[in-house]
């Protein structure tokens, strides 16, 4: 079975520029979460989606950062404009939406930013 | 604040011998206490996931205990392999299904 799907597993760029992350989450999950992870902060979430709505925003760092999951099997996490600060690595993770399910994660994307 | 404190921050073991990884958290209310294995360069993997009423749990050489009472979780780690460097990561699950994560014990495992 293939597990969560994220792209690309490493972005350059210089700041100022748009990034975009994009997850596919295991197919029938009707959970989908967006983590980063620093050395400093260790796993962070960000967001977390319910049948594709955004259910908890509350860890989304600033209004630079924005996530959409149009549709179940596709999520984007963006940055405009991106900050040397955002350089690390974003996880996507998809689960069932009930307790005690373990959440499957992507090997993440590693960001650097200029 | 809900709070996860893993210890110790790192730890080196020679491989066959066992280790035990602690994990102390202020979560409330509780639901679950999951561990998760994370290779250097990957997604972290789900190992064990405890409810308030398990105290105990194994997943072959691992095995997890929870302590609701001092809100004390260990990872004891049997045989260990070479295989089994990586970061372990205590996460609690508390209400609306909201994970609070601690920030990982670094075990290297050495021939």
């Amino acid at each position: 079975d293939a597990g969560v799907i994220q792209s690309p597993r490493h972005e350059v760029t210089e700041m100022g520029q748009e990034v975009t992350l994009r997850c596919k989450p295991i197919s029938g999950h009707n959970s989908l979460f967006w983590y980063r992870q620093t050395m400093m902060r260790g796993l962070e979430l960000l967001i977390y989606f319910n049948n594709n709505v955004p259910i908890d925003d509350s860890g989304m760092p600033e209004d630079r950062f924005s996530a959409k999951m149009p549709n179940a099997s596709f999520s984007t996490l963006k940055i405009q404009p991106s900050e040397p600060r955002d350089s690390a690595v974003y996880f996507c993770a998809s689960s069932f939406w009930e307790s005690e399910q373990p959440q499957h994660f992507g090997d993440g994307t590693r960001l650097s930013i200029l | 604040k809900n709070q996860v404190e893993q210890s110790p921050q790192s730890l080196i073991i020679l491989e066959g011998k066992n280790c035990t990884l602690q994990c102390n958290y202020t979560v409330s209310p509780f639901s679950n206490l999951r561990w998760y294995k994370q290779d250097t360069g990957r997604g972290p993997v789900s190992l064990t996931i405890m409810t308030f009423s398990e105290n105990t749990k194994s997943n072959g050489r691992y095995t997890a205990t929870l302590d609701a009472d001092t809100k004390q979780s260990s990872l004891h780690i049997t045989a260990s392999q070479l295989s089994d460097s990586a970061s372990y990561i205590c996460v609690v699950e508390g209400s609306n299904y909201k994970l609070t994560f601690g920030k990982g014990t670094l075990l290297t495992v050495n021939p």
